[in-house]
């Protein structure tokens, strides 16, 4: 079975400053792992994935992750954080198989102060 | 163009009605899925579909019932509503075998509040 653990509800951070979320998950099998962003009142859009490729992914809005197999880690990260960066992030799994079926961590609000 | 469209995007009912949401997908995928964001946001999987086919149901009520017309459509109907199916649930579609990567597009989703 798979799970997914997000650090913290909530993150907050001043405006320029470094944006980290960590995840950490659980899988029986190689998995693939997404970050999604949630705006308020609005659907999930893909941040970024990682799919057995390169383990440092890069995303959208300056978003990285890194895959760390030792300690089943998918931490996103972020430079420099702007103020249209504040929303709930999601991680999620998924196993590698015919049909995706997407396991979601509990997500985190990220907080940016000018 | 709006790959996962869902309809209606808010819905507002009293307890025991029956509503529906309707799913739509323009994206040639094979396989859907409603997914329940509740009042902390957490996301579970409710349902999914491939291809008008029923592959995965997630202990929900059977006051849930899934309606797949056709590989495109994937409709959510909910019988005798009650005060704890006020959420906002999300319709989200995926392609299967090697074009599979494991990525789930999701629609806009329906905020449903029952009073």
């Amino acid at each position: 079975a798979q799970s997914v653990t997000q650090l913290g509800s909530h993150v907050s951070v001043s405006e320029g400053a470094l944006v980290l979320l960590r995840c950490n998950y659980s899988s029986s099998v190689p998995p693939y792992l997404f970050w999604y962003v949630q705006y308020p009142n609005q659907g999930l859009q893909l941040l970024l994935k990682y799919t057995s490729a390169a383990t440092l992914v890069k995303g959208i809005n300056g978003f990285e992750a890194e895959f760390k197999k030792s300690e089943t880690s998918f931490h996103l990260t972020k430079p420099s954080a702007h103020m249209s960066d504040a929303a709930e992030y999601f991680c999620a799994v998924s196993e590698e198989s015919g049909y995706s079926t997407l396991t979601f961590g509990k997500g985190t609000m990220l907080l940016v102060s000018p | 163009d709006t790959a996962v469209s869902q309809t209606p995007k808010y819905l507002v009912t009293q307890m025991g009605n029956d509503k529906s949401i309707k799913c739509e997908q323009n994206l040639g995928h094979d396989t859907m899925y409603w997914y329940k964001q509740d009042s902390k946001k957490f996301l579970k999987i409710m349902f999914s579909y491939n291809n008008k086919e029923l592959i995965i149901n997630e202990t929900v009520p059977n006051r849930f019932s899934p309606k797949s017309p056709d590989k495109a459509h994937l409709n959510l109907h909910i019988n005798s509503l009650e005060l704890g199916d006020s959420a906002v649930y999300f319709c989200a579609s995926s392609p299967i075998g090697r074009k599979n990567t494991g990525e789930l597009f999701f629609g806009e989703g329906s905020r449903l509040t029952v009073l």
